[in-house]
């Protein structure tokens, strides 16, 4: 079985610029979690979804969004980079919201931003 | 909103020793406590998790125990080894949704 999938890996981007991160859950997994991962804040909640909905968003700016697709893959979007964005954005899948099962996260991608 | 302390941040112990984190919540609504190890460069993995119906669970030389009451919870690792090391993250979450509100996490060292 598939664990959760996240690319690109690696990202360098210029202030100022916008960019994309994928996450594709394990199969059978409908809810996506995303997280942003920084030495001096630890592990922040961004958001989640399930069933193409958003059902939480965390303390961030509306810089930060995100969709998911009918397939359950989920897409965040950063726009106007800050250098303060560079972090390890990972993303964790789980069966369904409610469940409270294990979440299992990806590997993340590393952001640059230069 | 739901936060999670941490503490320590750091630990380092030797090899057989037994390792304490500490990790307090403060919304007396969250009912689910996962621990998630993060080796460097890796993701973090859960190693065990206890909910709010539960006042311990073990499995093999880690274990979780939970005070509702205080709104804290720890994890304990016996006999450690080295391959042990790693940063520890406690975490809190409701019923209802996976967010998950993440302690600043522990450095684990364990010493040959």
């Amino acid at each position: 079985k598939a664990g959760v999938t996240q690319t690109p890996r690696y990202l360098i981007k210029t202030r100022g610029q916008q960019v994309t991160l994928s996450c594709s859950p394990i199969s059978g997994h409908r809810s996506v979690s995303w997280y942003q991962q920084t030495p001096g804040q630890g592990l922040q909640f961004l958001f989640e979804y399930f069933s193409e909905t958003q059902r939480n968003k965390g303390n961030f700016p509306g810089r930060f969004s995100g969709r998911q697709f009918s397939n359950s893959r989920s897409e965040m979007n950063v726009s106007t980079l800050e250098l303060g964005d560079s972090a390890l954005y990972l993303c964790a899948s789980s069966l369904a919201p409610g469940a409270v099962t294990e979440a299992f996260f990806g590997q993340g991608t590393r952001l640059t931003v230069v | 909103g739901e936060n999670v302390e941490q503490h320590p941040s750091t630990l380092s112990v030797q090899e057989g020793d037994s390792a304490v984190i500490k990790c307090t919540y403060s919304d007396s609504a969250s009912n689910y406590f996962p621990w998630y190890k993060q080796e460097l460069g890796k993701r973090p993995q859960l190693i065990i998790d206890i909910r709010s119906n539960v006042g311990e669970k073990k499995d093999q030389r880690i274990a979780v125990t939970l005070n509702k009451t205080a709104k804290h919870f720890s994890l304990h690792i016996t006999e450690t080894q080295p391959e042990d090391s790693a940063v520890y993250f406690c975490a809190a979450s409701q019923g209802g949704s996976e967010k998950l509100v993440f302690g600043k996490g522990m450095k684990l060292t364990v010493n040959p």
